[in-house]
């Protein structure tokens, strides 16, 4: 049982690249996150998904575009890369359960942008 | 909008002292608070969760509905506590899941 599966685990790109981060889960969980973590700033959210074919929007959407095709994976991309989006990429799954509510996380991808 | 706020960025203590991690919420319904913790190289896990009232590796946190806030207390730090520490707010009828800035805190020996 893999839990959640960030992939790649690290990535350097020039600005004005693009690139897709893959987020896997095999616990049938409805829900799915993609935060970014920021020195002093926290986990911040970036988009979501409630179900398969639905997204929305978090806290800090701009620059990014996600994807739920299927309700295993969750997509994120960045269609031209600025250095403003170096950071630490983290996706998270959960069921629904209301108040006790757990969220599991993947490792993380550490992007880097120059 | 909901919102959270931990005001201590780095928390340092001895071991053996109690320790107290702050976390201060907004949010228009009846809130569902977590803590959350990052240990080093290891994935970010739930902690404790307000509904369940229990305590955790001997942490507790109770919410308190007049000042908004879900503080994380432990009597007597371990050095093994040392970690990243999130407190995080579900909406009640929603999934939007936010988390506040973090705590790192460290436990001298």
């Amino acid at each position: 049982n893999a839990g959640v599966t960030q992939t790649p685990k690290f990535r350097v790109l020039k600005t004005g690249q693009s690139m897709t981060l893959l987020c896997a889960q095999d616990m049938n969980h409805e829900y799915m996150y993609w935060y970014r973590q920021d020195p002093g700033m926290g986990l911040r959210l970036i988009h979501y998904s409630v179900g398969e074919g639905t997204t929305a929007k978090g806290e800090v959407p701009d620059g990014y575009n996600v994807s739920r095709l299927k309700k295993q994976n969750f997509l994120l991309g960045l269609e031209s890369a600025a250095p403003s989006q170096t950071s630490v990429y983290f996706c998270a799954s959960s069921y629904f359960g209301g108040a006790w509510t757990e969220a599991f996380f993947g490792q993380g991808t550490r992007l880097t942008v120059v | 909008a909901q919102r959270v706020t931990q005001p201590e960025k780095l928390l340092s203590v001895f071991k053996g002292a109690p320790v107290e991690l702050k976390c201060n919420y907004s949010y228009s319904g009846s809130p569902e608070l977590f803590w959350y913790v990052q240990y080093s190289r290891q994935r970010l896990q739930l902690l404790l969760r307000h509904i369940s009232r229990e305590s955790i590796k001997g942490f507790t946190a109770d919410l308190n509905k007049g000042e908004t806030s879900f503080h994380l207390k432990k009597p007597f730090a371990q050095e093994e506590d040392s970690a990243m520490y999130y407190c995080a707010l579900k909406e009640t009828s929603g999934s939007r899941l936010t988390f506040g800035e973090g705590t790192q805190l460290t436990v001298n020996p």
